[in-house]
């Protein structure tokens, strides 16, 4: 079935660094691919999503591109903030119709 | 448009006992899933439902069911709570097929076993 690998966390960066959350995929044809944020003490939501290759999907400041070629869907951000602190999931749909979520990266940003 | 509701928030059960947690989708949205996120883990599907039947199961033992009902609702029922059954339990629901679609999260039910 479809799954992610997700890079191993937790991540510690100031605030105002770079930020790179790498993912790479194994999958069945070109299903979506999803990035969820879950905030402390919340569930899951929707950051970005990306529907086909090449598509880059972005929001507050994050950014993803569906990279076919090196199945790779990688999360960046230019200037982290101490409110993007949180666990981030690489995510897509599996078989069975249910969604695979990667492990988790857990990033806290220090002011 | 209200999101996914979940009840209750907290709870905490004694080993032994069973326990039903509550999920309202999205308007419209006919699947349900259920995850378990335990400490230190990623998320782990449990069950799919849609259009009232069970779609799918995650690799858990019989003892975590569920159903769901005519307005789509559902219910996650765990019989004979184990300590290791402590874990925040998510639901989603999507309208659709989820190959092209977002899963919309609850907040979740933190369940405590003693």
């Amino acid at each position: 079935g479809n799954s992610v690998t997700q890079m191993e966390g937790p991540v510690t960066l100031s605030e105002e660094a770079f930020l790179t959350i790498n993912c790479t995929y194994t999958a069945t044809g070109y299903p979506s691919l999803f990035w969820y944020v879950q905030y402390p003490g919340e569930g899951l939501q929707l950051l970005l999503k990306a529907t086909k290759a090449d598509d880059k999907g972005s929001n507050k400041g994050f950014e993803a591109t569906y990279r076919k070629e090196t199945t790779s869907f990688h999360l960046e951000k230019g200037s982290v903030q101490v409110s993007d602190s949180a666990v981030y999931f690489c995510a897509l749909p599996n078989t069975g119709n249910q969604f695979y979520f990667g492990t988790g990266t857990s990033l806290t940003v220090i002011p | 448009e209200a999101g996914v509701t979940q009840s209750p928030t907290h709870l905490i059960k004694t080993r032994g006992q069973q326990v039903t947690l509550r999920c309202s989708p999205i308007s419209g949205h006919t699947s349900v899933y259920w995850y378990q996120q335990a400490l230190g883990l990623g998320l782990q599907f449990l069950l799919w439902y849609d259009e009232g039947e069970e779609r799918n199961r995650g690799n858990f033992p019989p003892r975590f069911s569920g159903r769901q009902f005519p307005n789509y609702s559902s219910e996650l029922n765990v019989n004979a709570l184990e300590l290791e059954d402590s874990a925040l339990y998510l639901c989603a629901s999507i309208l659709g097929v989820a190959e092209n679609t977002e899963a919309f999260f609850g907040q979740g039910t933190r369940l405590t076993v003693v």
